[in-house]
């Protein structure tokens, strides 16, 4: 099973500001099959990022996806006040498909 | 428009059953795979089972293998999970999502004596 270990677990910042959470798998992850979602409270998760760098339909292009190999980032580039919220990463290529633990954007 | 309307969950005793139901709309839900993702309270996201959209290809977390089991009906539009031999640990909001794109709202099973 592939581990997504993401970092940091809470990032403080102000709207404006610049934000890159990391995401780093235990083993190689296909490119295709690596996401971003952003989730917050009393909510499902919302896919932004998928295929590593392909936005979902809606999504900002302040988001951004990259990476390769075991080490993913989601970049947004500035941060709008609808934006602090937990964000996840998920391997999704094989026949387990697992999340990140999550890393928390909140206000500074 | 896309919805995922989730029914079926309550509190169960340890030991219990529970199936989970995810009513499809506003797409062909045929092509589609399906999942379940859970979320404990207060934790992350947990993946636990995914069907193809032809129901030949099922998939499952460890922790819930031999335990839940996934199914759709194609011709109702619909997507389940049995769920057997609760546990305690099984207590969590579980969201059906299409592939991984859209999601329902999340029902809450509370496994508890």
């Amino acid at each position: 099973e592939i581990v997504l270990t993401q970092s940091p677990g809470t990032l403080s910042l102000s709207p404006g500001e610049r934000a890159t959470l990391s995401c780093r798998a235990s083993q190689s992850v296909s490119s295709s099959y690596l996401a971003w979602y952003q989730q917050k409270p009393g909510q499902p998760p919302r896919l932004l990022i998928y295929a590593t760098s392909s936005r979902a339909t809606g999504i900002p292009d302040r988001f951004s996806g990259s990476g390769s190999g075991t080490d993913f980032t989601l970049t947004i580039s500035r941060l709008e006040p609808e934006d602090f919220a937990v964000y996840y990463c998920q391997q999704y290529g094989g026949s387990v498909r697992t999340f990140g633990q999550g890393t928390k954007v909140e206000i500074k | 428009e896309v919805q995922l309307v989730q029914s079926g969950g309550g509190l169960v005793q340890p030991g219990g059953s529970l199936r989970l139901s995810c009513a499809a709309s506003g797409f062909i839900f045929s092509n589609y795979e399906m999942n379940w993702v859970r979320q404990a309270p207060g934790k992350g996201l947990e993946w636990v089972s995914h069907i193809s959209s032809s129901g030949n290809t099922l998939y499952y977390a460890d922790s819930v293998k031999g335990r839940f089991t996934i199914s759709r009906d194609n011709a109702k539009n619909s997507l389940y999970l049995q769920m057997n031999s609760l546990r305690a640990e099984d207590t969590a909001v579980y969201y059906c999502a299409r592939y991984f794109d859209r999601w329902g709202q999340g029902t809450l099973v509370t496994v508890s004596s």
